[in-house]
Parts: C-alpha cells; structure tokens; sequence
C-alpha cells in the first residue's frame, strides 16, 4: 500500500479481554516496529522484527504481550487480560534496513 | 543500552523568535541520531537524520541540529519559528549494528502569533 495502515483506528474494550492490532507495512518494508505512547511517556520501543524474526522484544512491558509477524508483511500485537494502564496508542512503523521510519496513524487503546 | 533524554517537555516561544529543542543521549557504542516531528492529528514524519560527516545537519522546514560527540547531544534549532512549527518533536537515537530505535519523551513546542 502507499502507506503503513494500521486497524482498527479506535478500540475500547473493557479490563481483562484480549485484544489484537493490527499492522499493515509498506510493501518491502523488511523492519517493522511497534510502539506505544501516552501521555507523558513518549514513545516507548515495544519490539521490532527483521522479516518475520524479532531480534529484540526487550520492550515488551509483560508477558500479558505478544507480537508476531507472518510473511514479512502483516504484524499482529496481542494484549491478553487487558488492564487500564495499557490505554495508550499503539504506534507501528516500517522501514527499509537503516531507512527512516514511516509511522502509521495508530490505534487507541481505550481500557474501561 | 542507549537511552535518550529531552530535558524539556514544553517549549513555548512566539512567532518568528528562534528556538532550540534540547536532546542528550547515552550509548557505551557509537549511534544514529534522529528528530521526528509529529503535527497535531498527524502521524511521526522524520525531520533530519545524523549518521556521520559534518556534525551540522539540516532538515526540513529550516530545522537544524549539531551532533556534539563530547556532550553527546544533538540539540534542535531553528532561526526563525513560524506558527505552523507547533507540533510535538521526537529525538531518537540507533546504534550502529541494530535497527532497534529508541525515542526519547518528546517536546511539544508551542509558538504563539
């Protein structure tokens, strides 16, 4: 596609169910990242593959997440047993190898 | 590990006045550093990159940084601030051997006519 797409654009979803975003790359686009930024916290690294491998996953705040990445395309990040704190937006990005970054517009993350 | 500070998370300036946006890093290897700029509703779009070479770099818009090895930073300006500048700024930073970027907490520059 022309762009990095992300879905859905909004999730509510209420404490303690399991949720899945989305992440559509720039087609060639072999690095794909995910990130999350709220208020106050910037943009905090959560994990990033090279083709379908994640080489660091030191960002993941717990064992409550998960990505994968199937194709060297789509990525999918799991929220298991949501809690309030992970309410942020969720930032993916894609690039070529040390290429700039092309953010998508994210999806918020709204934990009733 | 590399990390990144932005000491300030608001800066407020008025039209046409110059401005610097501070950034320091920390990394026992030599980096990649990067500002982000991110317009109200908008996504993050990179602004200016240094990778190696003249330690003066310039980006879009008129944005400049200065890559300082010895007080590992690398500080944003521009001269002359328009309205449109307003937007949150992002300085990030990447060590040789990884793809692994790592963003700092942003500042949110705020011009005023």
């Amino acid at each position: 596609g022309a762009g990095v797409s992300q879905s859905p654009s909004n999730k509510v979803t209420e404490k303690g169910k399991d949720v899945e975003l989305r992440c559509d790359p720039i087609s060639g686009h072999t690095a794909l990242y995910w990130y999350r930024q709220s208020l106050g916290q910037g943009l905090e690294f959560l994990i990033y593959f090279q083709g379908n491998s994640a080489p660091d996953k030191s960002g993941l705040p717990s064992d409550r997440f998960s990505a994968e990445r199937t194709g060297g395309s789509v990525s999918t990040l799991t929220i298991q047993r949501t809690q309030q704190e992970d309410s942020a937006v969720y930032l993916c990005a894609s690039s070529l190898v040390g290429e700039k970054l092309f953010f998508g517009s994210g999806t918020q993350l709204s934990v009733l | 590990a590399q990390s990144v500070t932005q000491l300030d998370s608001q800066v407020p300036v008025f039209e046409e006045a110059p401005v610097e946006l501070r950034c320091n890093y920390s990394s026992s290897v030599s980096v990649y550093l990067f500002w982000y700029v991110q317009y109200p509703n908008q996504g993050l779009q990179l602004l200016l990159k240094y990778l190696s070479g003249s330690t003066l770099v310039k980006g879009i818009n008129g944005f400049e940084a200065e890559f300082n090895k010895s007080q590992t930073s690398f500080h944003l300006r521009k001269p002359s601030v328009h309205i449109s500048d307003t937007a949150e700024y992002f300085c990030a930073v990447r060590r040789y051997n990884t793809d692994k970027l790592i963003f700092g907490t942003g500042t949110r520059l705020q011009v005023f006519p």
